[in-house]
């Protein structure tokens, strides 16, 4: 069965820090590969996926991600944190062979960025 | 529309009432999708839509709900004799659907539901 770990229920990081959120997955052959974020009361916004190609996939905001197969890993990085980018976090994965279909998510990861 | 929109945004409603969430989606999407977010916890995937195409209904978590969709346009969340665990956040979303590998999925805001 398909399924995503996030590890960390939260994440602590001082402004001007660098951070990740982890992602892990298990499923069959090679997902697709989503970060989502979620503010208070609000619904989700796409940041980034990853398809094929560059290991690396550049988002919205500064974010980034690193798909590592051999780890199946998809940790979501940013260089310099911004207080504004406290929020929720979801890590998904879709079935590749799904065009369509449903995302499977993990369990969210709350950042925390203090001045 | 610009993006997806849903309504009510707050709904609290007796157990044992049926209650109907609205979602339209983006404008040109054909593939439309339901979730639930319980409080601390991920999405759950409900159930899909697709063109004409029979809907994806696997993870609707009892008979009692249901979801229809009009054409390509509107679709109805239906909970019926509603449970205390029917409470959270119902999220509709949308894709074009034009079967692009790894198309995004837009959310909607969400429905946040009690029941009492």
């Amino acid at each position: 069965a398909q399924s995503v770990a996030q590890p960390e229920d939260q994440v602590n990081v001082a402004e001007g820090n660098p951070l990740t959120v982890k992602c892990t997955y298990s499923v069959s052959g090679n997902p697709y590969l989503f970060w989502y974020v979620q503010y208070p009361n609000r619904g989700l916004q796409f940041l980034l996926k990853y398809i094929t190609g560059d290991n690396l996939v550049k988002g919205s905001y500064g974010f980034e991600a690193e798909f590592n197969k051999s780890q199946t890993s998809f940790h979501l990085k940013k260089p310099s944190a911004l207080v504004s980018d406290s929020a929720l976090y979801f890590c998904a994965v879709r079935d590749r062979g799904n065009q369509g279909g449903k995302l499977i998510f993990g369990q969210g990861t709350e950042l925390s960025v203090k001045p | 529309g610009a993006g997806v929109s849903q309504s009510p945004s707050n709904k609290v409603t007796e157990k044992g009432k049926d209650v109907e969430l609205r979602c339209d989606p983006i404008s040109g999407h054909t593939a439309l999708y339901w979730y639930r977010q319980r409080l601390g916890q991920g999405l759950e995937f409900l159930i899909y839509f697709q063109g004409n195409s029979a809907p994806d209904k696997s993870g609707l978590p009892s008979d009692r709900f249901s979801a229809e969709r009009t054409g390509e346009s509107v679709s109805t969340l239906t909970i019926q004799r509603t449970q205390q665990e029917d409470s959270a956040v119902y999220l509709c979303a949308s894709s074009p659907g034009a079967s692009v590998a790894g198309e995004t999925q837009y959310f909607g805001p969400g429905t946040r539901l009690l029941v009492l």
